[in-house]
Protein backbone atom coordinates (compact mmCIF):
# COMPACT_ATOMS: atom_id res chain seq x y z
CA UNK A 1 0.00 0.00 0.00
CA UNK A 2 1.39 3.68 -0.83
CA UNK A 3 2.44 5.47 2.20
CA UNK A 4 2.46 8.91 0.36
CA UNK A 5 0.28 9.92 -1.71
CA UNK A 6 0.41 13.38 -3.87
CA UNK A 7 -2.61 13.59 -6.28
CA UNK A 8 -1.54 15.88 -8.64
CA UNK A 9 1.16 14.67 -10.97
CA UNK A 10 1.16 18.12 -12.54
CA UNK A 11 -0.12 21.69 -11.33
CA UNK A 12 0.12 25.16 -13.61
CA UNK A 13 0.33 28.25 -11.69
CA UNK A 14 1.11 31.42 -12.38
CA UNK A 15 3.48 33.51 -11.27
CA UNK A 16 3.32 35.71 -7.31
CA UNK A 17 0.42 33.28 -6.90
CA UNK A 18 0.44 30.84 -3.92
CA UNK A 19 0.41 27.44 -4.40
CA UNK A 20 -0.27 24.29 -2.18
CA UNK A 21 0.65 20.98 -3.21
CA UNK A 22 -1.20 17.89 -1.67
CA UNK A 23 0.35 15.23 0.31
CA UNK A 24 -1.70 12.39 2.39
CA UNK A 25 0.42 9.82 4.30
CA UNK A 26 -0.56 6.44 5.75
CA UNK A 27 1.39 5.21 9.55
CA UNK A 28 0.30 3.48 12.40
CA UNK A 29 3.81 4.91 14.17
CA UNK A 30 3.08 7.98 16.53
CA UNK A 31 6.85 9.35 15.74
CA UNK A 32 7.37 10.06 12.05
CA UNK A 33 8.90 13.21 10.20
CA UNK A 34 7.55 14.54 7.23
CA UNK A 35 9.39 16.06 4.14
CA UNK A 36 9.38 17.80 1.28
CA UNK A 37 12.29 17.80 -1.80
CA UNK A 38 12.44 20.07 -4.88
CA UNK A 39 13.75 18.46 -7.88
CA UNK A 40 14.90 21.05 -10.29
CA UNK A 41 15.37 19.93 -14.04
CA UNK A 42 19.19 19.63 -13.29
CA UNK A 43 18.33 16.80 -10.90
CA UNK A 44 19.78 17.16 -7.56
CA UNK A 45 17.48 16.96 -4.60
CA UNK A 46 16.92 19.88 -2.40
CA UNK A 47 15.90 19.66 1.05
CA UNK A 48 13.13 22.65 1.96
CA UNK A 49 11.01 21.97 5.25
CA UNK A 50 10.45 19.19 7.75
CA UNK A 51 7.45 18.82 9.94
CA UNK A 52 7.51 16.18 12.69
CA UNK A 53 4.68 14.19 14.00
CA UNK A 54 4.91 15.82 17.69
CA UNK A 55 5.00 19.59 16.02
CA UNK A 56 2.36 21.62 17.57
CA UNK A 57 3.03 23.97 15.01
CA UNK A 58 2.88 24.45 11.24
CA UNK A 59 6.44 24.35 10.10
CA UNK A 60 7.97 27.26 7.79
CA UNK A 61 11.24 27.81 5.87
CA UNK A 62 10.76 31.71 4.14
CA UNK A 63 8.31 31.07 1.43
CA UNK A 64 7.55 27.57 2.20
CA UNK A 65 5.14 26.36 4.53
CA UNK A 66 3.52 22.80 5.76
CA UNK A 67 0.13 22.85 6.18
CA UNK A 68 0.30 20.08 8.78
CA UNK A 69 -3.25 18.33 9.96
CA UNK A 70 -2.27 14.89 11.93
CA UNK A 71 -5.81 13.85 12.40
CA UNK A 72 -6.74 13.83 8.36
CA UNK A 73 -2.98 12.80 7.63
CA UNK A 74 -2.01 15.57 5.66
CA UNK A 75 1.41 17.49 4.85
CA UNK A 76 0.69 19.76 2.16
CA UNK A 77 3.44 21.98 1.01
CA UNK A 78 2.25 26.16 0.84
CA UNK A 79 4.70 27.75 -1.83
CA UNK A 80 3.54 31.99 -1.01
CA UNK A 81 4.23 34.46 -4.01
CA UNK A 82 5.30 31.64 -6.24
CA UNK A 83 8.46 32.50 -8.84
CA UNK A 84 9.72 31.07 -12.47
CA UNK A 85 12.74 29.32 -10.38
CA UNK A 86 9.95 27.41 -8.32
CA UNK A 87 9.40 25.51 -11.18
CA UNK A 88 10.76 21.88 -10.46
CA UNK A 89 8.89 18.21 -9.37
CA UNK A 90 8.16 18.38 -5.72
CA UNK A 91 8.32 14.75 -3.73
CA UNK A 92 6.75 14.81 -0.37
CA UNK A 93 8.35 12.06 1.91
CA UNK A 94 8.07 10.94 5.37
CA UNK A 95 10.21 9.29 7.80
CA UNK A 96 9.49 6.64 10.66
CA UNK A 97 11.31 5.68 13.92
CA UNK A 98 14.69 3.84 13.05
CA UNK A 99 13.74 3.44 8.99
CA UNK A 100 14.15 4.88 5.72
CA UNK A 101 12.64 8.47 4.28
CA UNK A 102 10.38 6.97 1.49
CA UNK A 103 8.85 9.44 -1.04
CA UNK A 104 5.67 9.93 -2.80
CA UNK A 105 5.56 9.59 -6.74
CA UNK A 106 6.16 13.59 -7.17
CA UNK A 107 4.04 16.80 -8.31
CA UNK A 108 5.61 18.85 -11.43
CA UNK A 109 4.62 22.46 -10.57
CA UNK A 110 5.22 25.09 -13.98
CA UNK A 111 5.46 28.47 -12.79
CA UNK A 112 3.97 30.79 -15.76
CA UNK A 113 5.51 34.03 -16.53
CA UNK B 1 27.79 23.44 3.92
CA UNK B 2 28.74 19.81 4.38
CA UNK B 3 27.73 18.29 1.31
CA UNK B 4 27.56 14.44 -0.55
CA UNK B 5 29.22 13.97 -3.27
CA UNK B 6 28.89 11.20 -6.14
CA UNK B 7 31.48 10.38 -9.33
CA UNK B 8 30.83 10.29 -11.94
CA UNK B 9 28.20 12.78 -12.83
CA UNK B 10 26.95 10.82 -15.80
CA UNK B 11 28.08 7.32 -16.93
CA UNK B 12 26.99 5.52 -20.00
CA UNK B 13 27.64 1.89 -20.33
CA UNK B 14 27.35 -1.10 -22.18
CA UNK B 15 24.81 -3.90 -21.72
CA UNK B 16 26.90 -6.16 -19.38
CA UNK B 17 29.46 -4.64 -18.20
CA UNK B 18 29.64 -3.74 -14.31
CA UNK B 19 29.94 -0.21 -12.92
CA UNK B 20 30.45 1.20 -9.66
CA UNK B 21 29.08 4.51 -8.88
CA UNK B 22 30.70 6.15 -5.94
CA UNK B 23 29.75 8.14 -2.96
CA UNK B 24 31.65 10.38 -0.14
CA UNK B 25 28.61 10.69 2.54
CA UNK B 26 29.27 13.48 4.66
CA UNK B 27 31.91 12.98 7.46
CA UNK B 28 30.07 12.81 10.56
CA UNK B 29 27.28 10.73 8.99
CA UNK B 30 26.54 7.32 10.32
CA UNK B 31 24.10 5.89 7.88
CA UNK B 32 24.08 5.70 4.25
CA UNK B 33 21.59 4.89 1.81
CA UNK B 34 21.12 4.48 -2.08
CA UNK B 35 17.99 5.35 -4.03
CA UNK B 36 17.26 5.09 -7.71
CA UNK B 37 14.75 7.42 -9.85
CA UNK B 38 14.07 6.13 -13.25
CA UNK B 39 13.74 9.20 -15.00
CA UNK B 40 10.06 11.31 -14.61
CA UNK B 41 9.39 8.31 -12.07
CA UNK B 42 9.58 8.11 -8.22
CA UNK B 43 12.59 8.23 -6.25
CA UNK B 44 12.98 4.45 -5.41
CA UNK B 45 14.78 2.84 -2.06
CA UNK B 46 17.59 0.40 -2.86
CA UNK B 47 20.06 0.00 0.25
CA UNK B 48 20.18 1.49 4.02
CA UNK B 49 24.09 0.95 5.36
CA UNK B 50 24.73 1.28 8.89
CA UNK B 51 27.92 0.13 11.09
CA UNK B 52 29.55 -1.08 8.11
CA UNK B 53 27.10 -3.74 6.41
CA UNK B 54 23.42 -4.08 4.66
CA UNK B 55 20.98 -2.64 7.58
CA UNK B 56 17.68 -2.79 4.89
CA UNK B 57 17.21 -3.65 1.25
CA UNK B 58 15.02 -3.47 -1.21
CA UNK B 59 13.63 -6.43 -4.10
CA UNK B 60 15.16 -3.53 -6.44
CA UNK B 61 18.74 -4.85 -5.02
CA UNK B 62 19.28 -8.09 -6.27
CA UNK B 63 22.37 -10.34 -6.23
CA UNK B 64 23.33 -7.91 -9.28
CA UNK B 65 24.10 -5.01 -6.58
CA UNK B 66 26.68 -4.26 -3.99
CA UNK B 67 27.56 -1.72 -1.44
CA UNK B 68 30.52 -0.82 -0.37
CA UNK B 69 32.29 1.31 2.26
CA UNK B 70 36.21 0.62 1.59
CA UNK B 71 38.03 3.04 3.41
CA UNK B 72 35.96 4.89 5.73
CA UNK B 73 34.91 7.81 3.34
CA UNK B 74 33.91 6.27 -0.20
CA UNK B 75 30.71 4.53 -0.36
CA UNK B 76 30.42 2.50 -3.30
CA UNK B 77 27.06 1.12 -5.02
CA UNK B 78 28.71 -2.06 -7.75
CA UNK B 79 26.28 -3.12 -10.08
CA UNK B 80 28.15 -6.71 -11.40
CA UNK B 81 26.40 -7.22 -15.01
CA UNK B 82 24.12 -3.95 -16.08
CA UNK B 83 20.62 -4.31 -18.07
CA UNK B 84 19.01 -1.81 -20.18
CA UNK B 85 16.51 -1.41 -17.39
CA UNK B 86 19.11 -0.10 -14.84
CA UNK B 87 18.95 3.56 -16.61
CA UNK B 88 18.27 5.37 -14.10
CA UNK B 89 19.45 8.51 -11.61
CA UNK B 90 20.96 6.89 -8.89
CA UNK B 91 21.01 9.21 -5.82
CA UNK B 92 23.35 8.37 -2.68
CA UNK B 93 22.42 10.21 0.68
CA UNK B 94 23.79 10.44 4.13
CA UNK B 95 21.96 10.84 7.68
CA UNK B 96 23.58 11.55 11.16
CA UNK B 97 20.91 9.59 12.49
CA UNK B 98 17.96 7.16 11.99
CA UNK B 99 15.61 9.14 14.26
CA UNK B 100 12.48 10.30 12.72
CA UNK B 101 13.94 14.46 12.77
CA UNK B 102 16.98 14.07 10.67
CA UNK B 103 16.41 14.17 7.04
CA UNK B 104 19.21 12.93 4.60
CA UNK B 105 21.98 15.05 2.53
CA UNK B 106 21.74 14.04 -0.68
CA UNK B 107 24.06 13.88 -3.50
CA UNK B 108 23.43 15.91 -6.81
CA UNK B 109 23.28 12.10 -8.31
CA UNK B 110 24.76 9.83 -11.15
CA UNK B 111 22.70 9.51 -14.15
CA UNK B 112 23.72 6.23 -15.84
CA UNK B 113 22.43 5.00 -19.41
CA UNK B 114 22.75 1.72 -20.02
CA UNK B 115 23.42 0.54 -23.89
Amino acid sequence: AQKITQTQPGMFVQEKEAVTLDCTYDTSDPSYGLFWYKQPSSGEMIFLIYQGSYDQQNATEGRYSLNFQKARKSANLVISASQLGDSAMYFCAMREAGDKIIFGKGTRLHILP
Amino acid sequence: EPEVTQTPSHQVTQMGQEVILRCVPISNHLYFYWYRQILGQKVEFLVSFYNNEISEKSEIFDDQFSVERPDGSNFTLKIRSTKLEDSAMYFCASSISDRTNYGYTFGSGTRLTVV
